[in-house]
């Protein structure tokens, strides 16, 4: 049961450049989401996704992007990264939102740091 | 908008000795979904329970159990018989509760520390 998956685990950019984290999920979940979790803070909603096509912004989205062209995937894109992206993402997906309340799973996170 | 309160920030107990872990929520819908999850050294997040705001029963499961009181808008994780394993951060987390979205709002987390 492979879930959620993330990568990379583990990365370190220098200020300015540019990655993109991959999630998959291979449960025909319909939404996605990007976490990041700061020390002390719990986790923050980046981004999410209610399908393919359509994303929308949640809490932090300054600084990223994302996009849906499958229900599997859901890259989330650093522009320009500063140390304040220094952080553990994590990617979630859930079957349907609203009335079902479906759990949300999530991926192992990812650890970036920006140097 | 949603808040979701974890006002212990880290508990340290002996191993047996049984905690609880505080969680109150503010929320303005009459319909929404309460969880909990731990997330152990190793990082990734596990998920332990979902509560709707319609049951309000009790739940146990082993040596885990949930006390959801709507009245006080608490939803309080008591672990009996702390085991050195039961070490992670619990994060409590609220769920909206319907129309085109759906998200959850995490507490900060509390770190429990079980020492043998």
């Amino acid at each position: 049961n492979a879930g959620v998956t993330q990568t990379p685990k583990f990365r370190i950019l220098k200020i300015g450049q540019s990655m993109t984290l991959q999630c998959t999920q291979d449960m025909n979940h319909n939404y996605m989401y990007w976490y990041r979790q700061d020390p002390g803070m719990g986790l923050k909603l980046i981004y999410y996704s209610v399908g393919a096509g359509i994303t929308d912004k949640g809490e932090v989205p300054n600084g990223y992007n994302v996009s849906r062209s499958t229900t599997e995937d859901f890259p989330l894109r650093l522009e320009l990264a500063a140390p304040s992206q220094t952080s553990v993402y994590f990617c979630a997906s859930s079957t349907q939102g609203g009335r079902t309340g479906n759990t949300i799973y999530f991926g192992e996170g990812s650890w970036l740091t920006v140097v | 908008a949603q808040k979701v309160t974890q006002a212990q920030t880290e508990i340290s107990v002996v191993e047996k000795e049984d905690v609880t872990l505080d969680c109150v929520y503010e929320t303005r819908d009459t319909t929404y979904y309460l969880f909990w999850y731990k997330q152990p050294p190793s990082g990734e997040l596990v998920f332990l329970i979902r509560r709707n705001s319609f049951d309000e029963q009790n739940e146990i499961s082993g040596r885990y159990s949930w006390n959801f009181q709507k009245s006080t808008s608490s939803f309080n994780f008591t672990i009996t018989a702390s085991q050195v394993v039961d070490s992670a951060v619990y994060f409590c987390a609220h769920g909206d509760s319907g129309g085109s979205n759906y998200k959850l709002t995490f507490g900060k987390g509390t770190l429990l520390t079980v020492n043998p």
